[in-house]
């Protein structure tokens, strides 16, 4: 059974700081990942979707890459703002062709 | 990407009501979903939607408490019986798009508070 787990759960950073946000699954047999981007009670925005023979995905000042071997991937967001607090998530598509979603990364760019 | 209008945004309810919430999205999708985001947690993924006949239900939901309908291709309701304050959450509607195969539109949500 395929279980997504992110860490840190939560991060605080000043404003203009580069980060890096993990996500890591227990199947390495998934079709794609997707991470996404949820504000306070709000539903969620696509950021980046790496399919599963693509290395990383780039997107502005996002940058998403995927390990299959090692169950990992990393969200990159450079020189960060804080218009980009909110909670990111990932999900993995893996072999019941459903999205399993981890438990996400509250960030909180500090101006 | 699709545009997706989901209703209500957010409701407070009495215990042992029903509450309706609608997905309306502007071009024709391969796939509805609806999911369930309790306070704090991830998402978990309740039935996907299928047009004209029943949802297909994941472990643990029951179609006697989420009845589900998708008449067409681009709308489909959801609704949460029999409320208890347990069933307060976020529910979120997601599509899958014809031309973009495996990436998920989420609408807005609806906040649903049960009193």
């Amino acid at each position: 059974k395929q279980e997504v787990t992110q860490i840190p759960a939560a991060l605080s950073v000043p404003e203009g700081e580069n980060l890096v946000l993990n996500c890591s699954f227990t199947d390495s047999a998934i079709y794609n990942l997707q991470w996404f981007r949820q504000d306070p009670g709000k539903g969620l925005t696509s950021l980046l979707l790496i399919q599963s023979s693509q290395r990383e995905q780039t997107s502005g000042r996002l940058n998403a890459s995927l390990d299959k071997s090692s169950g990992r991937s990393t969200l990159y967001i450079a020189a960060s703002q804080p218009g980009d607090s909110a909670t990111y998530l990932c999900a993995a598509l893996s072999g019941t062709y459903k999205y399993i979603f981890g438990t996400g990364t509250r960030l909180k760019v500090l101006a | 990407s699709a545009v997706i209008s989901q209703k209500p945004s957010r409701d407070i309810c009495q215990r042992g009501t029903s509450l309706t919430i609608q997905c309306q999205v502007d071009s024709q999708v391969t796939m509805m979903f609806w999911y369930r985001q309790q306070p704090g947690q991830s998402l978990t993924l309740i039935a996907t939607a299928n047009q004209g006949s029943e949802a297909t239900y994941e472990s643990g939901f029951v179609i006697d408490k989420f009845p589900i309908s998708r008449p067409n291709l681009t709308f489909s309701t959801l609704t949460v019986s029999n409320l208890s304050p347990e069933d307060s959450s976020i529910y979120l509607c997601s599509v899958e798009k014809m031309r973009e195969l495996e990436k998920l539109f989420f609408g807005s949500g609806t906040q649903l508070s049960v009193l």
